[in-house]
């Protein structure tokens, strides 16, 4: 089945860059997705990319996509205190059966110092 | 934008009983709505896909007999954790996609956290 791998913690200082990694396996992910969970809360979206886009800038967020070696990243620029949490990748299936349904990373756990 | 409310946010029970925890959009309607659990410290893990009117589909290695699933309407979805046991502890979140909406599109609701004792 599909499989998505993330590294599980990083620490960074307040106004540094934040980049964390992601690894998939389904070559046939047509989404790609990060997630932020703050501590006892749901899911909060933060941004997504189309399998066949390479980057994708929203703001202090930079998504990089190397479809090739299967390997997303999400960059945050000048990271804050408020950055802290826990950032999940997702992918989702081309369709079919697959329609919709997320597979998650186990979650990469930021933190971030004054 | 879209919203997703559960109910309740936290529910404590005794071993035996049955938790029903409701999943509502409340500002569009939902085609599809996604259960998931998530154990302390771990990533989400998708239990099943509901769609509004049909039976839900459940991932393997999950009891359609101990999570019931109903999806009355584009609105409301409901998850029922029968004989729950300790073991069933854990964060529940579902997700919604709306009707017209497009594949990328999910909202999750804030969770609803259950501890059996």
């Amino acid at each position: 089945g599909e499989d998505v791998e993330q590294s599980l913690f990083l620490s960074v200082r307040e106004g540094d860059s934040s980049v964390i990694n992601c690894t998939y396996t389904d070559s046939s992910s047509t989404y790609l997705y990060w997630y932020k969970q703050e501590p006892g809360a749901g899911l909060q979206l933060l941004t997504y990319i189309f399998s066949n886009m390479d980057m994708k800038q929203d703001q202090r967020l930079t998504v990089l996509l190397n479809k090739k070696d299967k390997h997303l990243s999400l960059r945050i620029a000048d990271t804050q205190t408020g950055d802290s949490a826990i950032y999940f990748c997702a992918e989702s299936g081309a369709g079919g059966t697959s329609y919709g349904k997320l597979t998650f990373g186990q979650g990469t756990i930021l933190t971030v110092h004054p | 934008g879209a919203v997703v409310s559960q109910h309740p946010s936290w529910v404590i029970c005794k071993s035996g009983t049955s938790v029903k925890i409701e999943c509502r959009s409340l500002d569009f309607q939902a085609t599809t709505m996604f259960w998931y659990r998530q154990f302390p410290k771990q990533s989400l893990m998708l239990m099943a896909t509901s769609n509004e009117g049909s039976k839900a589909t459940y991932e393997q290695g999950v009891e359609k007999d101990k999570f019931l699933i109903n999806h009355a309407s584009l609105t409301l979805s409901t998850l029922t954790v029968t004989s729950a046991h300790p073991e069933d502890s854990s964060f529940y979140i579902c997700s919604a996609s709306p009707r017209e909406g497009r594949q990328e599109t999910q909202y999750f609701g804030p969770g609803t956290r259950l501890l059996v004792l």
